[in-house]
């Protein structure tokens, strides 16, 4: 298998511009995490999907970000309208269940809002 | 609230020295505990995992302890080799529901030849 596959893998756009981030789970994996990676603040979890349902969303910053998981090998993010602070690595990662606690990372999508 | 806290926030060894990563949380209940490895610019890579029973657990010249009475555990790295620098990760899961997962900040490791 690939892994989880990420894009794009650097995005770089003007404030007030929409953006997605696109995800390939691991096939076979039923959970499906988006976490946003800051040096400041390190890795948080956004949302994650358990069967292409969101289980927890209390992570997303605000209204501007959304999520969606419409089959079992594909999700994306999408924030509208970008603001300079959502400037980050944005990495999606997979797993097989919940209950492992073995996260799968993609190499991350490093997105510039100027 | 579950915190994971992680010491030192970097270090600089020589290339073949060896070096010991620090984690404390206050997470629980428990399930388990994982050490991540993180490369700049790539994704995270699981390098051991411990569960409440386990003391010590291996992954070549990484070696993982866990004290679950004081909710301490290390990650010791043996003869350092350039490969080593990176960012670790301390993450511990709860019991809770979801098996909700908790991060520490990461230590920044930098090997010098």
């Amino acid at each position: 298998d690939a892994g989880v596959i990420q894009s794009p893998r650097h995005e770089v756009t003007e404030m007030g511009q929409e953006v997605t981030l696109r995800c390939k789970p691991i096939s076979g994996h039923n959970s499906l995490f988006w976490y946003r990676q800051t040096m400041m603040r390190g890795l948080e979890l956004l949302i994650y999907f358990n069967n292409n349902v969101p289980i927890d969303d209390s992570g997303m910053p605000e209204d501007r970000f959304s999520a969606k998981m419409p089959n079992a090998s594909f999700s994306t993010l999408k924030i509208q309208p970008s603001e300079p602070r959502d400037s980050a690595v944005y990495f999606c990662a997979s797993s097989l269940g919940l209950n492992t606690g073995e996260l799968f990372f993609g190499e991350g999508s490093r997105l510039t809002v100027l | 609230k579950n915190q994971v806290e992680q010491s030192p926030q970097s270090l600089i060894i020589l290339e073949g020295k060896n070096c010991t990563l620090q984690c404390n949380y206050t997470v629980s209940p428990f399930s388990n505990l994982r050490w991540y490895k993180q490369d700049t610019g790539r994704g995270p890579v699981s390098l051991t995992i411990m569960t409440f029973s386990e003391n010590t657990k291996s992954n070549g010249r990484y070696t993982a302890t866990l004290d679950a009475d004081t909710k301490q555990s290390s990650l010791h790295i043996t003869a350092s080799q350039l490969s080593d620098s990176a960012s670790y990760i301390c993450v511990v899961t709860t019991q809770a529901a979801g098996n909700k997962l908790t991060f520490g900040g990461g230590t920044r490791v930098l090997v010098k030849p």
